[in-house]
């Protein structure tokens, strides 16, 4: 089976500027999750769905990150404005029972 | 809620020796207890897991792992490391209520020196 896509594999903006990641999930997998993994951390939950449904944001900082997941399948993540401080591999995951699968990820750089 | 602590943040071993990456977990309900691995610039990759089933787990590349309920552990072992075993490696829980709510630990490199 096809696993997690994500796209921009790496992207670069500057401060205040907005980007936005996409995630295809396996199919069939009803859980999507979005974590921030900041160099030398493991990773953090920012947002996770069930179906097209928000399970749990309670990290996610509304401020400035949104994220959506319409008719229950593919998910965006967006950042706007970004700050610098938000330079971190941005990873996606599904599942469908016990075991999260991950996509390669998005290296976002702010500078 | 649930949490991950990685005892140590950096092991070293020789390339032939055993290697060992500890865990200790809290959760307040029956949990799910995950490793995974990531290699540089390589997307995470699951090692093994434990389920509520057999306590010992065998994973994937001879790697293994121990649910110790009264410890609260969930150690990595095995028992002849490879050079290409270095890598980042993270415990993750997961506590089986409706929330589906995976917590990762810091981490733990692992340096495999020839």
């Amino acid at each position: 089976e096809a696993g997690v896509a994500q796209s921009p594999r790496y992207k670069i903006i500057e401060k205040r500027q907005s980007v936005a990641f996409w995630c295809n999930p396996i199919s069939g997998h009803a859980t999507l999750y979005w974590y921030q993994q900041i160099l030398g951390q493991g990773p953090k939950l920012l947002i996770q769905f069930q179906n097209n449904g928000v399970v749990d944001d309670s990290q996610l900082p509304k401020d400035r990150f949104s994220a959506e997941r319409l008719k229950g399948v593919d998910s965006t993540l967006k950042i706007q404005p970004a700050k610098l401080e938000d330079s971190a591999v941005y990873l996606c995951a599904s599942s469908r029972t016990h075991e999260q699968y991950f996509g390669p990820g998005t290296r976002l750089t702010v500078t | 809620a649930q949490s991950v602590t990685q005892l140590d943040s950096h092991v070293s071993v020789s390339e032939g020796t055993p290697v060992l990456l500890r865990c200790n977990y809290s959760s307040s309900y029956s949990p799910s207890l995950f490793w995974y691995v990531q290699h540089p610039n390589k997307g995470l990759q699951l090692l093994l897991k434990y389920t509520s089933a057999a306590t010992l787990v065998k994973g994937i590349n001879g790697f293994e792992a121990e649910f110790k309920k009264s410890e609260t552990s969930f150690h990595l072992t095995k028992p002849s490391a490879h050079m290409s075993d270095a890598a980042e490696y993270f415990c993750v829980v997961r506590e089986d209520n409706y929330g589906q709510n995976f917590v990762f630990g810091p981490g733990t490199r692992l340096s495999v020196l020839p």
